[in-house]
């Protein structure tokens, strides 16, 4: 079973307009951090937001929340007032303890693209 | 920015051959880590370490191998490279094991095996 799970592929939003990539993960470890970075189309892998499994408010950067249900497994996030230069792949990872080396586990990714 | 680079950023090489990865960071950090990106799985973990001389193996590790000699320093080497190891390569260093700590990466390494 996957461990992240993006379900969009791709998603398409209009300049202003905030819009919510989809992350579903799946863990028995009771700690554990949810992490979202942003590949744009030159290709580094630029980290956005985290949160921890024990943290009881959404974690918020600027633009960039995290829409944390744990009791539904999902690690949302929220982008509001999209820009152009939002256009990237979008990947949702998790760290848990018992990974080794405590190493990221990836989705898949979500394409976002955003439109003038 | 994390002072992470790698090297090279590019590579062409041919079936057979050997070819070693480099990352070179600057923030002292103890974790580092190799993955792979591939369309449709987004990265993957090959090797890590968790200090000098300490490795141990990720996901998908067959055909590889890692030394980390040196803090900064950390090698990735195909022995002999395949097709199916054309990829993006891309390094990473964490401060910290702590499933809260941010791992912070490297540009990428761009490797086509003919």
């Amino acid at each position: 079973a996957q461990k992240i799970t993006q379900t969009q592929p791709g998603m398409f939003v209009q300049e202003k307009e905030a819009v919510t990539l989809d992350c579903t993960y799946d863990t028995s470890d009771p700690s554990y951090g949810l992490f979202w970075y942003k590949q744009p189309s030159s290709g580094e892998m630029i980290f956005l937001i985290y949160q921890g499994s024990y943290d009881q408010q959404n974690a918020t950067e600027g633009r960039y929340s995290l829409n944390f249900q744990k009791a539904r497994k999902s690690a949302n996030l929220v982008i509001s007032a999209s820009q152009l230069g939002d256009s990237a792949m979008y990947f949702c990872a998790m760290r848990e303890l018992n990974q080794a080396g405590t190493a990221l586990i990836f989705g898949k990714g979500t394409t976002l693209s955003v439109s003038s | 920015d994390a002072g992470i680079t790698q090297s090279p950023r590019h590579k062409v090489t041919e079936t057979g051959t050997p070819v070693t990865l480099r990352c070179h960071q600057t923030e002292n950090h103890r974790y580092m880590y190799w993955y792979r990106q591939d369309p449709g799985h987004g990265l993957r973990l090959i090797h890590y370490s968790y200090g000098v001389k300490d490795t141990d193996k990720g996901e998908v590790s067959d055909g590889y191998s890692v030394s980390r000699s040196k803090t900064e320093d950390f090698l990735l080497t195909l022995e002999s490279a395949t097709s199916s190891q054309t990829s993006v390569y891309f390094c990473a260093i964490s401060e910290r094991p702590d499933p809260l700590n941010e791992q912070f990466f490297g540009p990428g390494t761009r490797l086509t095996v003919l």
